[in-house]
């Protein structure tokens, strides 16, 4: 398996355009996981998904952010508008937890920049 | 108080020398915990489980106090290869499947 794939890798945008980040998680993972990562903050857990299904988005910072999951092999994280301080590196990671949490694989993130 | 908290560091350290940090979580009802790695600009990557009885894995070694709700990590023999940040994770408690991570503890190893 290739792992958790993110798409862009980077992304470099105006304030005020809409983003859309993709992710790939691996396949026959029941859990996907959208964590933002910036210096001050950490790695903040945004949203998470049990068989594209949301549980959990209090993470998610204002109604700029939406995340969808609409086949087990897929999900986005849109931001509209985007805003300077939304700059950070994204995260996708996904699990296995049919026996319980024994590990997370992380995708290699998107940069993003909004300017 | 935060969910997870871990010291940022940096912690310089010769190597060869041992280190050790801590990383305290605040939900007594979180039962699992877990160290990642995470090197610079790529993605986290688990290191080892911490599990109740304490484990060790080569020259790391991880222990849980379940009484003062903190989990330690121990590196012996450190290797200039050890720098990174590392990432104290734990299970939410109230929801055993959302992993909540700490900030991170850097570490550099001096040559």
């Amino acid at each position: 398996d290739a792992g958790v794939i993110q798409s862009p890798r980077h992304e470099v945008t105006e304030m005020g355009q809409e983003v859309t980040l993709r992710c790939k998680p691996i396949s026959g993972h029941d859990y996907l996981f959208w964590y933002r990562q910036t210096m001050m903050r950490g790695l903040e857990l945004l949203i998470y998904f049990n068989n594209n299904v949301p549980i959990d988005d209090s993470g998610m910072p204002e109604d700029r952010f939406s995340a969808k999951m609409p086949n087990a092999s897929f999900s986005t994280l849109k931001i509209q508008p985007s805003e300077p301080r939304d700059s950070a590196v994204y995260f996708c990671a996904s699990s296995n937890q049919n026996t319980g949490f024994t590990e997370a694989f992380f995708g290699q993130g998107t940069r993003l920049t909004v300017v | 108080r935060k969910e997870v908290e871990q010291d940022p560091g940096p912690f310089n350290v010769p190597e060869g020398a041992t280190v050790a940090f801590n990383c305290t979580y605040s939900n007594s009802a979180s039962q699992s915990f877990f160290w990642y790695r995470q090197d610079c600009r790529k993605e986290p990557k688990l290191l080892m489980s911490v599990y109740s009885s304490g484990n060790e894995d080569g020259r790391f070694t991880a222990q849980l106090n379940r009484a003062s709700q903190y989990i330690s990590l121990l590196i012996r023999d450190s290797k200039l290869s050890d720098s990174a940040t590392y990432l104290c994770v734990v299970n939410d408690g109230n929801r055993d499947d959302k992993i909540i991570f700490g900030k991170g503890t850097r570490l550099h190893i001096l040559p």
